[in-house]
Order: structure tokens, then C-alpha cells, then sequence
């Protein structure tokens, strides 16, 4: 089992809509998680920080962390065709571990 | 500012030969990290420098991959006797470190190998 577990998708909505991404975990000794957004043959892009357990919202993006149940959450409200891309879940342990556990990526498309 | 630079964007070559793949940190990051990254597949970690300190070199497949970092700053990984399963997109990343230890991490655009 690996440690992070997160559906490849492909995932397609209309633009406009409410999209769900998550990821679940095993080692619960993780307390810092973040959303990296990923363009085609382009690097990874950070989009959401947090640490621990609840809730961040920033815009249009909204990460939700539940460590009771070890799963994390990115909700995108009002999609549109620009957010079309690979979002890839990690997460890592305490402030003295460097190493990220990253997800396989969900790739998602919004359509016009 | 300028961010990670990764060179070259693409690199075909041919099987048995070595590839030599080159990453430029932000400047002032003293953390950088290379990862492996194949289709259907997670970012794979391979190697983490710290300043000074000894890398850690756990996330190496075998001792055909080795990567070096001169003067805490430009980072060259490189691949000898290239096989057709190291074809793959290679990032690298740089952080800073913090008391805090926030410790985001921030990516270069990674170079597109293929090994035919």
C-alpha cells in the first residue's frame, strides 16, 4: 500500500462547476500538506499550504485537512478551462522532516 | 525573481550513453531536491541537499544515477549507461529553510528525457 493514495483520474467537468480532489494517507505522523498544481510539461506550481487539521481557503481554492480520517481535500469553486491541469496532493511530518510524500497526480479537465 | 532553471528542457540520447541534467536553484535556497518523474506515477524522490550537510542519496535506483551540488548552489545529476526505463521527466526543486521550518518547495520545469 502506498503511503499517499490519490485517483489519476482523468476527471472532466463543465466549466463552472464544483470540483472535488482528494487524497488519503496512511503514516500519521504527517502535519504539513499541500495542493501543487501541475501544466503540461511544466514543473509543479504550489497552490495550497496548510498545517495540521481544518480548513484554508484562498480565492477560488479551498483545502480541507481531516486527520481523524487521514484524508485531505482541494475544492475549486466556478471552474474554468485555465484550471485544466494535474493536481498533485503531498504532504510531510514534523518541522524537522524535509522528504515529501507526493500523490500520483489527478488530472482534470474543465470544459468550455 | 527568477526560479528554478533546469537545463536542457528536453535531451534524447541513446541507450548506454550518459546524460548529464543541470539545475539552478533560487537564489538563497539552501535546500534542493531532485525527483523522477514517469507517466501514471508519483513524484519519485531521488536525492536532497542541505548546505554543507552529506546529501541524502536514499531515493537513488541504482549507482548508475549520482548527482553532485558545487559550492551550494548549481546542482548536476547525472545518468550513466542510460537504460530505456530511466526515460522520464526529472525535477528538481528548491527550498529554503526557516525557523519555522515552512520549507515550501519550489520547482523548475523539469527536463524531458528519452533513452532510445
Amino acid at each position: 500500500q502506498k503511503e499517499v493514495e490519490q485517483d489519476p483520474g482523468p476527471l472532466s467537468v463543465p466549466e463552472g462547476a464544483i470540483v472535488s480532489l482528494n487524497c488519503t494517507y496512511s503514516n500519521s505522523a504527517f502535519q504539513y500538506f499541500m495542493w501543487y498544481r501541475q501544466y503540461s510539461r511544466k514543473g509543479p506550481e504550489l497552490l495550497m499550504y496548510t498545517y495540521s487539521s481544518g480548513n484554508k481557503e484562498d480565492g477560488r481554492f479551498t483545502a480541507q485537512v481531516d486527520k481523524s480520517s487521514k484524508y485531505i481535500s482541494l475544492f475549486i469553486r466556478d471552474s474554468q478551462p485555465s484550471d485544466s491541469a494535474t493536481y498533485l496532493c503531498a504532504m510531510r511530518g514534523t518541522s524537522g522532516t524535509y522528504k515529501y510524500i507526493f500523490g500520483t497526480g489527478t488530472r482534470l479537465k474543465v470544459l468550455a | 525573481g527568477a526560479g528554478v532553471s533546469q537545463s536542457p528542457s528536453n535531451k534524447v540520447t541513446e541507450k548506454g550513453k550518459d546524460v548529464e541534467l543541470r539545475c539552478d536553484p533560487i537564489s538563497g535556497h539552501t535546500a534542493l531536491y531532485w525527483y523522477r518523474q514517469s507517466l501514471g506515477q508519483g513524484l519519485e524522490f531521488l536525492i536532497y541537499f542541505q548546505g554543507n550537510s552529506a546529501p541524502d542519496k536514499s531515493g537513488l535506483p541504482s549507482d548508475r544515477f549520482s548527482a553532485e551540488r558545487t559550492g551550494g548552489s548549481v546542482s548536476t545529476l547525472t545518468i550513466q549507461r542510460t537504460q530505456q526505463e530511466d526515460s522520464a521527466v526529472y525535477l528538481c526543486a528548491s527550498s529554503q529553510r526557516y525557523r519555522d521550518s515552512k520549507n515550501i518547495q519550489y520547482f523548475g520545469a523539469g527536463t524531458r528525457l528519452s533513452v532510445l
